[in-house]
């Protein structure tokens, strides 16, 4: 299986402040049709997840554009521009290049 | 707005199978099932795609079976030999193009205990 590893684990930040979180796959993500199947999830407690980057860098429907996704082969990173209230939560990385299709542990970002 | 909701055995007793229904408003490319024990990460457990291609968790394949009925809009996912170590939230979702899980469901809790 592909191991997802994430980091930072935990994630204090300060309302209005950059954020960034990497994860990093055991093998690259890129597929025979040239794409990296890597997507971002977020985790509000006591909810379910919610996608907010597929391939990368595509922004889900309704996702703001403080956040954003980079990287390619084994290094992507999530990045948002200015942590607001409603971002605390639990973030996931998942690849569905290969199956089995694997998540990171979870970063959990919590307002300073 | 497509939706997914999960319904099936919530409490379940050691040994005992665990039955789970998704029933989702809208085709995509198939139906995934996730779960997530109290306090830790996602984890992948099956998924089945529209032409009845179905990829299980390899340290759980022998447990799981994962079919459909599209003229209902349900995919069932059967777990035996449940354990509790098995706990957690049970989620549906789907993807609407390969590799990705757009809609989630709420998830549905199961306890296995005796």
């Amino acid at each position: 299986d592909i191991v997802m590893t994430q980091s930072p684990l935990s994630l204090p930040v300060t309302l209005g402040q950059p954020a960034s979180i990497s994860c990093r796959s055991s093998q690259s993500l890129v597929y025979s049709d040239g794409n990296a199947y890597l997507n971002w999830f977020h985790q509000r407690p006591g909810q379910s997840p919610r996608r907010l980057i597929y391939k990368v860098s595509n922004r889900a429907s309704g996702v703001p554009d403080r956040f954003s996704g980079s990287g390619s082969g084994t290094d992507f990173t999530l990045k948002i521009s200015r942590v607001e209230a409603e971002d605390v939560g639990i973030y996931y990385c998942m690849q569905g290049t290969h199956w089995p299709y694997t998540f990171g542990q979870g970063t959990k970002l919590e307002i300073k | 707005q497509i939706t997914l909701k999960e319904s099936g055995s919530t409490l379940v007793k050691p040994t005992q199978t665990l039955t789970l229904t998704c029933t989702f408003s809208t085709n995509g490319v198939g139906v995934g099932w996730i779960r997530q024990p109290p306090g830790k990460a996602l984890e992948w457990l099956a998924l089945i795609y529209w032409d009845d291609d179905k990829r299980y968790s390899p340290s759980l394949k022998s447990r799981l079976t994962i079919t459909k009925d599209t003229s209902k809009n349900q995919a069932v996912l059967t777990m035996t030999n449940m354990d509790p170590v098995d706990t957690g939230t049970y989620y549906c979702a789907q993807p609407q193009t390969p590799g990705t899980l757009d809609i989630w469901g709420q998830g549905t809790k199961v306890t296995v205990s005796s």
